[in-house]
């Protein structure tokens, strides 16, 4: 059973260029959730996906933003992008439907580094 | 509001030495509370979680944690360290469900041989 993927491992960015990261989620998850980790720094949330909405939000400008897909695969899109934006990418997925909703599996991560 | 607070960012402790990773959490309901790991260049890796059932949490790798109310604290201890157990290790705290997690700052757990 394959975890949580996401593509690519690294990407290299110029400032105000944009990036779109991919997750697909565990298999029989329904939710993602986006989380950016900072070097040195614990995660912090972005926003989370479920039904193909986004149904909550963390304290991140609206240049971040997602999408969801019939398949529960999901999207991270930043626009504009910023040095500070520099970080690795981790989407967890879970499932609101199952018997361990209360788990989030995390996915490797996508490094992303804005020059 | 929720948050944790991680005491150490760096700890050090001999091979075959007691493991102790300190968090203290905030939170104004019970709250679901995890213990994550991350090796270099990983993502995060569940190690253990509280869920208001039994109040001693056994994970994998030998780890567990205890939930203590009254101190909000959910430490996370091992009895005999190895050297596959230097990694980052994150506490983290959860309001509902389905709610975001909110992470400590992570404490980095050096061996010494």
């Amino acid at each position: 059973d394959a975890g949580v993927t996401q593509s690519p491992t690294h990407l290299i960015k110029t400032r105000g260029q944009q990036v779109t990261l991919r997750c697909s989620p565990k298999s029989g998850h329904d939710t993602v959730s986006w989380y950016q980790q900072a070097l040195g720094q614990g995660p912090q949330f972005i926003f989370q996906y479920y039904e193909e909405e986004e149904r909550q939000r963390g304290n991140f400008p609206d240049r971040f933003s997602g999408h969801q897909y019939p398949n529960y695969s999901s999207e991270l899109n930043v626009n504009a992008l910023l040095l500070g934006d520099s970080a690795l990418y981790l989407c967890a997925s879970s499932s609101r439907t199952g018997s361990s909703t209360d788990t989030q599996y995390f996915g490797p991560g996508t490094r992303l580094t804005v020059l | 509001a929720q948050s944790v607070t991680q005491l150490g960012s760096h700890v050090s402790v001999s091979e075959g030495a007691l493991v102790l990773l300190r968090c203290n959490y905030s939170s104004s309901v019970p709250p679901y509370l995890f213990w994550y790991v991350q090796y270099p260049n990983q993502g995060l890796q569940l190690l253990l979680k509280y869920t208001s059932a039994a109040t001693l949490v056994k994970g994998i790798n030998g780890f567990e944690a205890e939930f203590k109310k009254s101190e909000t604290s959910f430490h996370l201890t091992k009895p005999s360290a190895h050297m596959s157990d230097a990694a980052e290790y994150f506490c983290a705290v959860r309001v509902n469900r389905d709610d975001k997690i909110i992470f400590g700052k992570g404490t980095r757990l050096h061996i010494l041989p």
